[in-house]
């Protein structure tokens, strides 16, 4: 059983359409990050959040941390095909990260 | 180069080898650790490290062997590999404990055991 729950766990969507990819616990974390992650290579730090309620915006990206700091998620607006990627949500507990097992976004156009 | 470097890229090896993959980092921080990547499990980390010298088991270290005798090096050695251990490792360091700052990843070792 995965601490984290990413989902949807697959989102195949053309090109312009909005989408929101969730990540999920139980368990409270002291932060919450995203990272991207491209074929063949390893995954790349997007956004940290740390506080309770917290919406940091990254362009057409918007992640927003749960009030109670267990569940966050993830908005793209206007999605391109240079979004395709895996997304990976990561708590961090005890002085380590635990990762979600991932969205695969493919963006058609 | 500047980053975090894995090596090899690639590797295939038999049943009951001992190997072993190489992550180098040029930011001397301080914390370092390895996660296994499988669909389905996301990453799991292996072992992580403090510091040269300090290094702690994580979610599946078994069938696994790591030190750090310098803060730039943090080998992973599968003393006798597996099956089960055909993964892609991945390599990745922090400033500060617990990736407040985020974690920055190697490309990674994809690892066949035949």
């Amino acid at each position: 059983t995965q601490l984290l729950e990413q989902s949807p766990q697959f989102l195949s969507i053309q090109e312009g359409e909005n989408l929101t990819v969730y990540c999920n616990s139980s368990s409270v974390f002291s932060s919450l990050q995203w990272y991207r992650q491209e074929p063949g290579e390893g995954p790349v730090l997007l956004v940290t959040v740390v506080t309770g309620g917290e919406v940091k915006k990254l362009k057409r990206l918007t992640f927003q941390f749960g009030d109670a700091r267990k569940d966050s998620s993830l908005h793209i607006t206007a999605a391109q095909t240079g979004d395709t990627g895996l997304y990976l949500c990561a708590g961090e507990r005890g002085n380590k990260l635990v990762f979600g097992a991932g969205t695969i976004l493919r963006v058609k156009s | 180069d500047a980053g975090i470097t894995q090596s090899p890229r690639y590797k295939i090896t038999e049943t009951g080898r001992q190997v072993t993959l190489m992550c180098h980092q040029t930011w001397s921080h301080s914390y370092m650790f390895w996660y296994r990547q499988d669909l389905g499990h996301g990453l799991r980390l292996i072992y992580y490290s403090a510091a040269a010298d300090i290094t702690d088991k994580g979610e599946v270290p078994d069938g696994y062997v790591v030190s750090r005798s310098k803060t730039e090096n943090f080998p992973l050695t599968l003393e006798s590999a597996t099956r089960s251990q055909t993964s892609v490792y991945f390599c990745a360091s922090s400033e500060v404990a617990g990736g407040a700052y985020g974690y920055t990843f190697g490309s990674g070792t994809r690892l066949t055991v035949v």
